[in-house]
């Protein structure tokens, strides 16, 4: 089982729309949550942190976190262009010492 | 805001050749990481430093060895570079231990070896 698992995609939603990326994770002892978005050719840049069970909000992406269920998704309201992109999800483990450890990604097309 | 500086775009080198990749940090973070990054197997850790002159091994750190000898500069080595380390290295740092805050990374080396 891989430690951090994403659906790799295509997700395909329209303009305006509410985006859903969903990232399970594998280490129950895991505090810290991150959502970084990179464009084709360039590097990941940090959207959102999480650490505690709930929803954080900033601006159109909501990220939600379920510890026990061992889950952390991202919302993106009002889908535009702009958002077509790779999500990563990054999950702050510890095995022995601390580092971020990434899903593959999910690819991201807004369709106007 | 940080700004990480990964010297080259592009690289392309011959199977065999030693290869420098250097990464510089503006901000004093402590703490410096080399990935890789390739298509279905996203980002992979190569080796990171909490500290100057101190090392650890990521998940993939064999044929490559690090250098950081000043606070500021993190320094990949390819020491015979080989088809299959052809990649994107991504170099990243940050300021709390493991990253808590989150990493910020350099634009990326695109590196071929033929």
């Amino acid at each position: 089982q891989k430690e951090v698992e994403q659906n790799s995609g295509p997700l395909s939603v329209p303009e305006g729309a509410i985006a859903s990326l969903n990232c399970t994770y594998s280490d129950r002892g895991s505090q810290s949550f991150f959502w970084y978005r990179q464009y084709s050719g360039k590097s990941p840049e940090l959207i959102m942190f999480i650490y505690s069970n709930g929803d954080k909000e900033d601006g159109r992406f909501t990220a939600q976190l379920n510890k026990a269920s061992q889950y952390v998704s991202l919302l993106i309201r009002d889908s535009q262009p702009s958002d077509s992109a790779t999500y990563l999800c990054a999950v702050l483990s510890n095995f022995g010492n601390e580092k971020l450890t990434f899903g593959t990604g999910t690819r991201l097309t807004i369709i106007p | 805001d940080v700004k990480v500086t990964q010297s080259s775009r592009y690289l392309v080198k011959r199977t065999g050749e030693k290869v420098f990749l250097e990464c510089v940090q503006d901000m004093d973070h402590e703490n410096m990481f080399w990935y890789r990054q390739d298509p279905g197997l996203g980002l992979r850790l190569i080796y990171f430093s909490y500290d100057v002159k101190m090392k650890e091994k990521g998940d993939i750190p064999e044929g490559y060895s690090v250098s950081r000898e000043k606070k500021e500069r993190f320094s990949l080595i390819l020491e015979s570079a080989s088809t299959n380390q052809t990649s994107m290295y991504l170099c990243a740092s940050s300021l709390s231990p493991g990253g808590s805050n989150g990493y910020t990374f350099g634009s990326g080396t695109r590196l071929t070896v033929v």
